[in-house]
């Protein structure tokens, strides 16, 4: 099973600032990789797919870039909306999808 | 609009066997390409993945749990019945469905439902 590693854990930055999430694969999973936004008490909604394909009606300011085993989601300048959990997932080995952690981003 | 809901009991016994009914409109299994899957999320921990079914009948189940799980389909309901057998407290969770994003074989999950609260207690 591809174990995904998100970091940092949390993440606090300020309106207009830029978000820097990273999440790296144990293994090499090509290009298959998503990016979701949980808010609280609602359900996760797809971002970014193929590393760096947006999802229908994504704002711009979503980027995903990498590929193999170091991905990373940026968020170019904050709204106080995009306070939520980030997750990462692979497809790469279809038998297991698998989900990382979760990197929390808090606006201040 | 694709919309995707969740039902099923709230509260089960240990051991007992946990069916969930996801109920969705905006497209049909009738259409090829078509998928839709099942993850849940324990209270404050991370989303993992559990089964998917696709509109030719191909079923795919996460390992670690294939013996517990069986997915079917209703075509003609529009629904998707994900089956859990022999319920412990670890799988007290949030169960979504939701649908397979793309082509066939995206193994990519939007939208979702609402997802439904299952705790596992006696």
């Amino acid at each position: 099973e591809i174990v995904l590693t998100q970091s940092p854990a949390t993440l606090s930055l300020s309106p207009g600032e830029r978000a820097t999430l990273s999440c790296r694969a144990s293994q090499s999973v090509s290009d298959y990789l998503a990016w979701y936004q949980q808010k609280p008490g609602q359900a996760p909604r797809l971002l970014i797919y193929d590393a760096s394909k947006r999802a229908t009606d994504i704002p711009a300011r979503f980027s995903g870039s990498g590929s193999g085993t170091d991905f990373t989601l940026t968020i170019s300048s904050l709204e106080p909306e995009d306070s939520a959990v980030y997750y990462c997932q692979q497809r790469s080995n279809w038998q297991v999808i698998t989900f990382g952690q979760g990197t929390r981003v808090e606006i201040k | 609009q694709i919309t995707l809901k969740e039902s099923g009991p709230t509260l089960v016994k240990p051991t007992q066997t946990l069916m969930l009914t996801c109920t969705f409109s905006g497209f049909s299994f009738t259409t090829s390409g078509v998928g839709v899957g099942w993850i849940r999320q324990p209270p404050g921990k991370a989303l993992e993945w559990l089964a998917l079914i696709y509109w030719n009948n191909d079923k795919r189940y996460r390992p670690s749990l294939k013996r517990r799980l069986t997915i079917t389909k209703d075509t003609s309901k529009n629904q998707v019945v994900l089956t859990m057998t022999n319920m412990g407290p670890v799988d007290t969770a949030t169960y979504y469905c939701a649908q397979d994003y793309g082509d066939y074989g995206n193994n990519w999950f939007d939208p979702w439902g609402q997802g439904i609260l299952v705790t596992v207690s006696s």
